[in-house]
């Protein structure tokens, strides 16, 4: 299958700071990526949907000032949480896929955030 | 939104057969998916089955597709240790654009030696 590489894979910030988490398809265009969080034992929430070159879509309750999301170009899409709070600790998925009903969605290694 | 939902534990010795259970509520639902996760990792695409299929096999992972009842299964034959993860049940809806996919809350496989 296709490779989506995310870095870094842990990351230990203190709060009040900034992290940027990076989503890479390495061998072919995501024109569609999307950000989940997981929580210990349970499923994956998706926070937002971006499509290249523009704006992300938000799910409820997910503020998009605190979690910024660019979309630049077909391989790259970044996740920014800012000023990170202990609440914010979590585990942070990305997810890519190209055009096409029958395109499937390949899923990055993840990123431990912990926030001290 | 659309409901997934799976049964969060299941126990099984090497050897054995296992057999994953889900059930979904959008009945325009595209494709179903079962995904892989290990410890600390992100999810791996086992398999995927289109709605319009009943079964789909690959080498040891068989998955079945209940339309009617909204009712899809894995099985895993000769189930090892190394097959010990949480598995996701997705679904992709009709009306999904972008792909978005809903997931269940996973079930954990515990395999024992």
């Amino acid at each position: 299958g296709a490779v989506v590489s995310q870095h870094p894979s842990r990351v230990i910030c203190k709060s009040g700071t900034s992290v940027k988490i990076e989503c890479r398809s390495l061998d072919f265009q995501a024109t569609t990526m999307f950000w989940y969080r997981q929580f210990p034992k349970q499923s994956l929430m998706l926070m937002a949907t971006s499509n290249e070159g523009s704006k992300a879509t938000y799910e409820q309750g997910v503020e998009k000032d605190k979690f910024l999301i660019n979309h630049a170009s077909l391989t790259l899409s970044t996740l920014t949480v800012t000023s990170a709070h202990p609440e914010d600790s979590s585990f942070y998925i990305c997810s890519a896929r190209n055009t096409g009903e029958r395109a499937e969605a390949f899923f990055g290694q993840g990123t431990r955030l912990t926030v001290v | 939104g659309e409901d997934v939902e799976q049964s969060l534990f299941l126990s099984v010795r090497e050897g054995d057969s296992s057999v994953i259970n889900c059930t979904y509520t959008d009945s325009s639902s595209t494709y179903l998916y079962w995904y892989k996760q290990e410890p600390g990792a992100g999810l791996q695409l086992l398999t995927y089955i289109f709605s319009n299929m009943d079964m789909k096999q690959d080498q040891r992972l068989t998955v079945l597709l209940n339309k009617k009842d909204k009712h899809l299964s894995l099985r895993i034959a000769d189930t090892q240790t190394g097959d010990s993860a949480i598995y996701f049940c997705a679904e992709r809806a009709r009306g999904s654009t972008l792909g978005r996919l809903y997931f269940g809350r996973g079930t954990q496989l515990t395999v024992w030696p």
